[in-house]
C-alpha cells in the first residue's frame, strides 16, 4: 500500500471558480477525515466519514463546502464559488478504527490558490 | 476550551546541536499526545505517540517527554541533522473524540 494519495496537488484558479480535490485513504480504513491548513498554522478538522456516512462537520465548513465518499472508500471535497480566504493547504487523513490508539495517516495534501 | 500552545514558534540550530521544543495543553478528557513532523508542502508524519501513563518515548534521536500532571510535552532532537529541517507539531487526541486537536507547530531550521 502506498499510503494517502490526494489529487491535484496543487490548484491555482480564479475566485468565483469551483474546485474539486480527490482523496485515496489507505485501504481498508474505515475514517476519513479532512483538514485545511494554513501557512504558519497548525492543521484544523473539517470533517470526518466513517465508512459512507459523514458524522462530523466543524463550523468551519461552510455552506460552499461539501464533502463525499460515496462508496466508503475515496472521497471528494468541492468549494464552490471559491474565495481567496480559501487559499490554503487541504489535507486528508485516513485510520483504522480498530487499530490501536487509531492513528490518523496523512496526504501530501492540496494546495489551493484562489487568485 | 481545549488548546495546544508550542514554542518557540521558531527555531534555527547548527547541524549537530541539540534542541528541545516544547508543548503545553488544556485538553480533557486527555487520550493521548503525538509529535508530528512536517516537511514543507508534505503532510504531517507521526514521530511518537504518548498516553497518559508514559513519560518518555524514544524514536531515533527523537525523545518525547511528558508530564501529565502540568500538562506539558517536549520533543528533544539530538545530533540535529540538515534533514531535520521541518515543522514539528505537537497534537492531542482527546478523549473520545476523534477530533485532533493541533498546536500551530515550531518552525526548525538546521543550518550547515
Amino acid at each position: 500500500d502506498t499510503g494517502v494519495s490526494q489529487d491535484p496537488r496543487h490548484k491555482i484558479t480564479k475566485r468565483g471558480q469551483n474546485v474539486t480535490f480527490r482523496c485515496d485513504p489507505i485501504s481498508e480504513h474505515n475514517r476519513l477525515y479532512w483538514y485545511r491548513q494554513t501557512l504558519g498554522q497548525g492543521p484544523e478538522f473539517l470533517t470526518y466519514f466513517q465508512n459512507e456516512a459523514q458524522l462530523e462537520k466543524s463550523r468551519l465548513l461552510s455552506d460552499r463546502f461539501s464533502a463525499e465518499r460515496p462508496k466508503g472508500s475515496f472521497s471528494t471535497l468541492e468549494i464552490q464559488r471559491t474565495e481567496q480566504g480559501d487559499s490554503a493547504m487541504y489535507l486528508c487523513a485516513s485510520s483504522d478504527s480498530l487499530a490501536e490508539n487509531n492513528e490518523q495517516f496523512f496526504g501530501p495534501g492540496t494546495r489551493l490558490t484562489v487568485l | 476550551k481545549n488548546q495546544v500552545e508550542q514554542s518557540p514558534q521558531s527555531l534555527i540550530i547548527l547541524e549537530g546541536k541539540n534542541c528541545t521544543l516544547q508543548c503545553n495543553y488544556t485538553v480533557s478528557p486527555f487520550s493521548n499526545l503525538r509529535w508530528y513532523k512536517q516537511d514543507t508542502g508534505r503532510g504531517p508524519v507521526s514521530l511518537t505517540i504518548m498516553t497518559f501513563s508514559e513519560n518518555t518515548k524514544s524514536n531515533g534521536r527523537y525523545t518525547a517527554t511528558l508530564d501529565a500532571d502540568t500538562k506539558q510535552s517536549s520533543l528533544h532532537i539530538t545530533a540535529s541533522q540538515l534533514s531535520d529541517s521541518a515543522s514539528y507539531i505537537c497534537v492531542v487526541r482527546s478523549g473520545g473524540y476523534n477530533k485532533l486537536i493541533f498546536g500551530a507547530g515550531t518552525r526548525l531550521a538546521v543550518h550547515p
